[in-house]
C-alpha cells in the first residue's frame, strides 16, 4: 500500500496545453506538499497545504494552482504549459509537530515526470 | 572518498570503502538536518537526521556530523556497497511549524564492485 501516491509518473504534452498531476496520501498526514526537481536535480519547494488550508507559497508563477479537497489530497494544476516547466515535481506530506524524519515523518512520493514539448 | 556537494558532483568508490558526501546549508537559523538517498526513479527517502543541539548522530552505517560555525554537514557512510549508489541530499529546516525542507544540490554515488 504506497504511503503517498502521484498521478501519472509520466507526462507528455505539448507547450500551451493544461494539465493536472494528482496525490494522495494514507499516512493520516495534515500537511501535503509540491516540490520541483529540475534537470541538475535540484529540488525546491512550491507549495504547502495544511488541513487544506495554503501555508507556503515559493513565488510560483500563477499558472501553477494547486487544490486540496481534503487533507489527504493535493492535486497541482498547470495552465499554459511552458518548456520551461519540465521537471519532476514530487508530493510529500508531513505530520504538523511530529520530527520530519520520525518513521513516517516525511514522506515523498515517487515523482512526476512532466514533458514540455 | 569524499566529496564537496555543491553543483551535484560525483564521487566513485569501490564496494566496501567509506564515503564521506559534504554538505554546506545555507540558513544559520536552521535547527534542523536530514539526509536523503534518491534512487534513479524514485523520491527522496530518509537516511538520517541531527538536530542543531547535537554534532554527532550514527546509525546504521551512516553517520552525521554537523559543524554550525562553518554551516557544514557530512554524510560518513560505512563499507559503501553497490546499493548505496544513488544521488544523496542535505535538507535543512527549522523545527518549528510547518516542515519547509530546503533541500541542497546533492552528490552523486557510484559505487563499483
Amino acid at each position: 500500500d504506497t504511503a503517498v501516491s502521484q498521478t501519472p509518473k509520466y507526462l507528455v504534452t505539448q507547450m500551451g496545453n493544461d494539465k493536472s498531476i494528482k496525490c494522495e496520501q494514507n499516512l493520516g498526514h495534515d500537511t501535503m506538499y509540491w516540490y520541483k526537481q529540475d534537470s541538475k536535480k535540484f529540488l525546491k519547494i512550491m507549495f504547502s497545504y495544511n488541513n487544506k488550508e495554503l501555508i507556503i507559497n515559493e513565488t510560483v508563477p500563477n499558472r501553477f494552482s494547486p487544490k486540496s479537497p481534503d487533507k489527504a489530497h493535493l492535486n497541482l494544476h498547470i495552465n499554459s504549459l511552458e518548456l520551461g516547466d519540465s521537471a519532476v515535481y514530487f508530493c510529500a506530506s508531513s505530520q504538523e509537530g511530529q520530527l520530519a524524519g520520525s518513521n513516517y515523518g516525511y514522506t515523498f512520493g515517487s515523482g512526476t515526470r512532466l514533458t514540455v514539448v | 572518498g569524499e566529496s564537496v556537494g555543491l553543483h551535484l558532483p560525483t564521487l566513485s568508490v569501490q564496494e566496501g570503502d567509506n564515503s564521506i558526501i559534504n554538505c554546506a546549508y545555507s540558513n544559520s537559523a536552521s535547527d534542523y538536518f536530514i539526509w536523503y538517498k534518491q534512487e534513479s526513479g524514485k523520491g527522496p527517502q530518509f537516511i538520517i537526521d541531527i538536530r542543531s543541539n547535537m554534532d554527532k548522530r550514527q546509525g546504521q552505517r551512516v553517520t552525521v556530523l554537523l559543524n554550525k560555525t562553518v554551516k557544514h554537514l557530512s554524510l560518513q557512510i560505512a563499507a559503501t556497497q553497490p546499493g548505496d549508489s544513488a544521488v544523496y541530499f542535505c535538507a535543512e529546516t527549522l523545527n518549528t511549524g510547518f516542515q519547509k525542507l530546503v533541500f541542497g544540490t546533492g552528490t552523486r554515488l557510484l559505487v563499483s564492485p
